[in-house]
């Protein structure tokens, strides 16, 4: 049973409209990572978290915000999508050394 | 500039033989690996891992050699299964005195395991 859930699966949204990608995990980690990733093509790590109210940019830019209020919870934003937001969003955890991360479902998000 | 590279796009096999996935890394702070299968509109789930003061270490099925003189890894799939068929990515991490950095992925390698 996944630890880390994330939602909706699938969304399809019009062009100019506000999205929230919701990501939840219940292993108390403290950090947690947003990636995207186009079909066929390498992860892309856009945002992540060390713990409650800190947030980083990650090595590819985007478009998106984050917010960490609670530490189980980490969604994403966008404020206008376009259809170059077209993709698909990876939320992982992970638990401290060595753990590696956990990753969620995945969202995949097409923009018309 | 990558810091870990997967130069195989793709690999196919035949259903009962192995499977070799082969991964370089550049930076030699990183001191733990791992190995991730991801489907496709799925996450990636963890795999196999190995600390960079092991050469090998064997789950099952997988087995995950490291030479650190050469930088570089590989994962064995034995014997291959048409279930394995999947995108296999390597990552490796730094832990700089108790404090961990962000994991760093390859490319990956998508495997076709044909019946």
């Amino acid at each position: 049973e996944a630890d880390i859930y994330q939602t909706p699966r699938y969304l399809v949204i019009g062009t100019g409209k506000k999205i929230t990608l919701e990501c939840s995990q219940t292993m108390g980690h403290d950090k947690m990572y947003w990636y995207q990733q186009d079909p066929g093509m390498e992860l892309h790590l856009i945002h992540y978290s060390y713990g409650v109210n800190s947030t980083e940019k990650g090595d590819l830019s985007s478009e998106s915000t984050v917010s960490r209020i609670r530490t189980e919870h980490f969604p994403l934003t966008l404020e206008s999508a376009r259809p170059s937001h077209t993709s698909q969003y990876l939320c992982a955890s992970s638990g401290g050394l060595n753990y590696g991360y956990t990753f969620g479902s995945g969202t995949r998000l097409t923009v018309v | 500039d990558q810091q870990v590279k997967q130069n195989s796009p793709s690999l196919s096999v035949q259903e009962g033989r192995i499977s070799i996935l082969n991964c370089d890394y550049t930076n030699s702070m990183f001191d733990y690996f791992l190995w991730y299968k991801k489907y496709p509109a799925e996450g990636p789930t963890f795999l196999i891992s190995i600390s960079s003061i092991k050469d090998k270490n064997e789950d099952g099925r997988f087995t995950v050699f490291l030479n650190k003189s050469a930088k570089h890894l590989s994962l064995h799939i034995v014997p291959s299964q048409p279930g394995d068929s999947a995108v296999y990515f390597c990552a490796a991490i730094t832990n700089y005195g108790g404090s961990q950095g962000n994991l760093i992925f390859g490319k990956g390698t998508k495997l076709s395991v044909k019946p």
